[in-house]
């Protein structure tokens, strides 16, 4: 499975944007970007993913390079219920198995 | 709809024990998975099924861990004998798979396992 990299924590102050990053240098041509976070004492929960082009939804923003080997998760307007941590997965169309790898992941504390 | 249900929410338990871990995934969802968390490993993927069968085992740490599905709403993760470096907090999921890589998988809020 390709491999990603992200920062073991970051900070943030509370109504700031933040930019989480994630490496994917050998990511394949097949691979979908996911992120996922996790809340305190919670399941992960699913937060945006994309292919190629740049994403949005109501919870984030999905910035992903022209080369696909990196990619940057955006909270526009970060709040005290977003302090958790972030994972950065890349999720293979081709082998179509569904499951996900999940590695250490980006704590991001905000501070009021 | 109530998402991914797991019970108990927590289990305490003394080493030698069997330990049995239920879910009930999103109706609909014909994949889910079992994951374990620890401070010191993160998430790892124990097991998956597909449409009831066991697809992909090769998480499960040994022999003592076995999980089934018996039928599309329910599935059981078991330990037995149960040992202290079992403890972690064990996730089921599950998604639609029909529409990979676009199904987002859903967790439950996991069970808290203790062996002491």
């Amino acid at each position: 499975d390709a491999k990603t990299t992200q920062p073991n924590s970051m900070e943030s102050n509370e109504e700031e944007p933040v930019h989480l990053p994630c490496n994917h240098s050998t990511i394949s041509g097949t691979d979908y970007i996911h992120w996922y976070r996790q809340l305190p004492s919670q399941g992960p929960e699913y937060v945006i993913h994309g292919l190629t082009s740049n994403v949005n939804n109501r919870m984030a923003s999905l910035a992903i390079a022209e080369d696909r080997k990196s990619s940057t998760l955006i909270l526009h307007r970060a709040t005290l219920r977003d302090a958790a941590v972030y994972y950065c997965i890349l999720r293979d169309v081709a082998g179509s198995q569904g499951n996900l790898i999940f590695g250490k992941g980006t704590k991001l504390s905000v501070k009021p | 709809d109530a998402g991914v249900i797991q019970s108990p929410r927590h289990e305490v338990t003394e080493m030698g024990q069997e330990v049995t871990l239920r879910c009930k995934p999103i109706s609909g969802h014909d994949y889910l998975f079992w994951y374990r968390q620890t401070m010191m490993r993160g998430l790892e993927l124990l097991i998956y099924f597909n449409n009831n069968v066991p697809i992909d085992d090769s998480g499960m740490p040994e022999d003592r861990f076995s999980a089934k599905m018996p039928n599309a709403s329910f599935s059981t993760l078991k330990i037995q004998p149960s040992e202290p470096r079992d403890s972690a907090v064990y996730f089921c999921a599950s998604t639609r798979g029909r529409k990979i890589p676009h199904s987002p998988l859903h967790f439950g809020n996991g069970t808290r396992l203790t062996v002491t």
